[in-house]
């Protein structure tokens, strides 16, 4: 099937650097949802985003939804040890909302 | 509340054996996923159930690929005869519908066919 780019692919930040992962469509979504999968775990749901424009955050995490509804971010601020993972971008069309491309994932790395 | 639960957690099998993978999705949770990971492909859906009723199977590699979902609280994935190129992590995820989209992953089953 089809992979959505994720970029970057890998990042290595310092701890206290900021950091963010960009997800690109070429078509228009119905609603874009954010993922991050531990190293040896499974995908968790973060959030989801549905609305033009939209930007939602949850503490140091601040996730963008851009006009056109074909692109997304996800950025970091301050990042933690405990922010080490791959973060997903999972893509969800109109008639198929239920069915998400996941993107190829950007891989976090944060040392002290 | 358990999660989703899969099992077993790792499996080792012979090519040309048949393996099944099994899955209990979140109690009420209206639709379930079936997914793949590797290093190559990254995470593909597999096939997906609304109501226990089959949806999209289009992605299912072949005919060695078959899932079944023969009530709201069980789900089984089933290759055979399974083959290296097999190899990857299976996760099983359920959403609970009524407007609500987003996903919940079983802990994964990584298969290793030799």
């Amino acid at each position: 099937g089809q992979q959505v780019m994720q970029i970057p692919q890998y990042q290595h930040v310092q701890e206290g650097e900021d950091f963010t992962t960009y997800c690109n469509s070429s078509t228009t979504l119905s609603n874009i949802q954010w993922y991050k999968q531990r190293p040896g775990g499974h995908p968790v749901f973060l959030i989801q985003l549905v609305k033009s424009g939209e930007v939602k955050k949850q503490k140091r995490l601040t996730f963008q939804f851009g006009e056109a509804k074909k692109n997304s971010s996800l950025h970091i601020t301050a990042t933690q040890t405990t922010d080490v993972g791959t973060y997903f971008c999972a893509l969800g069309r109109a008639g198929t909302a239920s069915k998400l491309t996941f993107g190829t994932g950007t891989r976090l790395q944060v040392t002290l | 509340d358990a999660g989703v639960i899969q099992s077993p957690r790792h499996e080792v099998t012979e090519m040309g054996q048949e393996v099944t993978l099994r899955c209990k999705p979140i109690s009420g949770h209206d639709y379930l996923f079936w997914y793949r990971q590797t290093m190559m492909r990254g995470l593909e859906l597999l096939i997906y159930f609304n109501n226990n009723v089959p949806i999209d199977d289009s992605g299912m590699p072949e005919d060695r690929f078959s899932a079944k979902m023969p009530n709201a609280s069980f789900s089984t994935l089933k290759i055979q005869p399974s083959e290296p190129r097999d190899s990857a992590v299976y996760f099983c995820a359920s959403r609970p519908g009524q407007g609500r989209y987003e996903q919940y992953f079983g802990p994964g089953t990584r298969l290793t066919v030799t």
